[in-house]
């Protein structure tokens, strides 16, 4: 299997660019989320899904739209693309033993 | 709402000493609880968790932690340190409620000095 899958890897954009990040899991998990991760601040929950068709906000939604309209993706978009938003980028899905499954993250700079 | 405090931002060893991170939680309801660890540009890997019964826990690597409700704390701990025990390691806490949300602390970078 392969697990939790992110793209793009890397990416740069221009503030007011938008972009959608991609995240597709093949384990057949209902729950999904992305989460943002800053140098010492940990990682913030953005928006989180309990199944195709129901999104909801986490701790840091702002700037940041979700769909999911398959269990299998769960699609992360930045409309107006800001410098706050320069971070890391993880998606997970939690298995059926309340583990999560962490994709390998997108790094994204916007200058 | 859940949250997790980790005490130390940084954590220095040298091999073969006690490991100990801080972890304490706040949760209304019976927690979910978990640590996790990152190496340099990896995404996050399980290292044990705590759900229901036994409240000291064992993990992968040599890594244990124990559930203490009175002290709303789960401390990460292993005997003895190893080179390959630097990292970064992320207390959670999750409630059975509402999505399972996972809240993550703001993790403790851990060096293990030779």
């Amino acid at each position: 299997n392969a697990g939790v899958t992110q793209t793009p890897k890397f990416r740069i954009l221009k503030i007011g660019q938008s972009m959608t990040l991609q995240c597709t899991q093949d384990m057949n998990h209902n729950y999904m989320y992305w989460y943002r991760q800053d140098p010492g601040m940990g990682l913030k929950l953005i928006y989180y899904s309990v199944g195709a068709g129901i999104t909801d906000k986490g701790e840091v939604p702002n700037g940041y739209n979700v769909s999911r309209s398959t269990t299998e993706d769960f699609p992360l978009r930045l409309e107006l693309a800001a410098p706050s938003q320069t971070s890391v980028y993880f998606c997970a899905s939690r298995g059926p033993n309340e583990k999560l499954f962490f994709g390998s993250g997108t790094q994204l700079s916007v200058l | 709402a859940q949250s997790v405090t980790q005490l130390g931002s940084h954590v220095s060893v040298s091999e073969g000493a006690l490991v100990l991170l801080r972890c304490n939680y706040s949760s209304s309801v019976p927690p979910y609880l978990f640590w996790y660890v990152q190496y340099p540009n990896q995404g996050l890997q399980l290292l044990l968790k705590y759900t229901t019964g036994a409240t000291l826990v064992k993990g992968i690597n040599g890594f244990e932690a124990e559930f203490k409700k009175s002290e709303t704390s789960f401390h990460l701990t292993k005997p003895s340190a190893h080179m390959s025990d630097a990292a970064e390691y992320f207390c959670a806490v999750s409630e059975n409620t509402g999505g399972f949300k996972t809240i993550f602390g703001a993790g403790t970078r851990l060096f293990v000095k030779a």
